[in-house]
């Protein structure tokens, strides 16, 4: 069975400081996807990365990186220098790739930036 | 980005009558459609996935004559939920897959709140 695993709930900081939401995941597909997604106040889903299980190297996208280690099922996503419109509930997901591409989404973590 | 636009955004209906909700694919050939559930300050969940000129396939606890799915063309798919209760209310939200695309593009989500 696939299962992500979003430990916090709700996180709050101050503009500037630097935010690390902790994602985990079981699978026992040996190729599968991991996503985080940002859902703002809106609903609307904005897509932020997708990670190959074969990739582990850590990725970059301005102030936004993500840490994959497979050995601990982990896929870590780090702001830096927060800001208020970081503000929203971030969705980790797994994609199985033999389960007919469904996507098992975490239960989501609320990030609260405040000035 | 490929496009997946649903309509209506929102809709407020009276408890006994049906709401259908279209999910279109604007740029690309959507050959599977997902369909998920999100309830307040909960994650999204997969209801249905369907594929191109074929029946639904729904996960398991979601009723199939009561959320109905058609997938008439590689462009479109619709969500019907028949004789909608307030428990039905929540924010529906569609993704699209195309044959030769890697990942989910999701919709923006439509409320549907049943009095």
């Amino acid at each position: 069975a696939q299962k992500v695993t979003q430990a916090q709930t709700e996180i709050s900081v101050v503009e500037k400081e630097d935010v690390t939401l902790d994602c985990v995941y079981e699978t026992r597909d040996t190729t599968y996807y991991l996503f985080w997604y940002k859902q703002p106040p809106s609903g609307e889903l904005v897509f932020l990365i997708r990670r190959n299980s074969f990739d582990e190297q850590n990725e970059i996208s301005g102030r936004y990186s993500w840490n994959f280690q497979k050995s601990t099922s982990s896929f870590n996503f780090t702001i830096t220098a927060s800001q208020v419109v970081d503000s929203a509930v971030y969705f980790c997901a797994l994609e199985h790739t033999g389960g007919g591409n469904k996507l098992t989404f975490g239960t989501g973590t609320q990030l609260k930036v405040e000035l | 980005g490929a496009v997946v636009s649903q309509h209506p955004s929102w809709v407020i209906c009276k408890s006994g009558t049906s709401v259908k909700i279209e999910c279109r694919s604007l740029d690309f050939q959507a050959t599977t459609m997902f369909w998920y559930r999100q309830f307040p300050k909960q994650s999204l969940m997969l209801m249905a996935t369907s594929n191109e000129g074929s029946k639904a396939t729904y996960e398991q606890g979601v009723e199939k004559d009561k959320f109905l799915i058609n997938h008439a063309s590689l462009t479109l798919s619709t969500l019907t939920v028949t004789s909608a209760h307030p428990e039905d209310s929540s924010f529906y939200i569609c993704s699209a897959r195309g044959q030769h695309r890697e990942t989910q593009y999701f919709g923006p989500g439509t409320r549907l709140l049943v009095l």
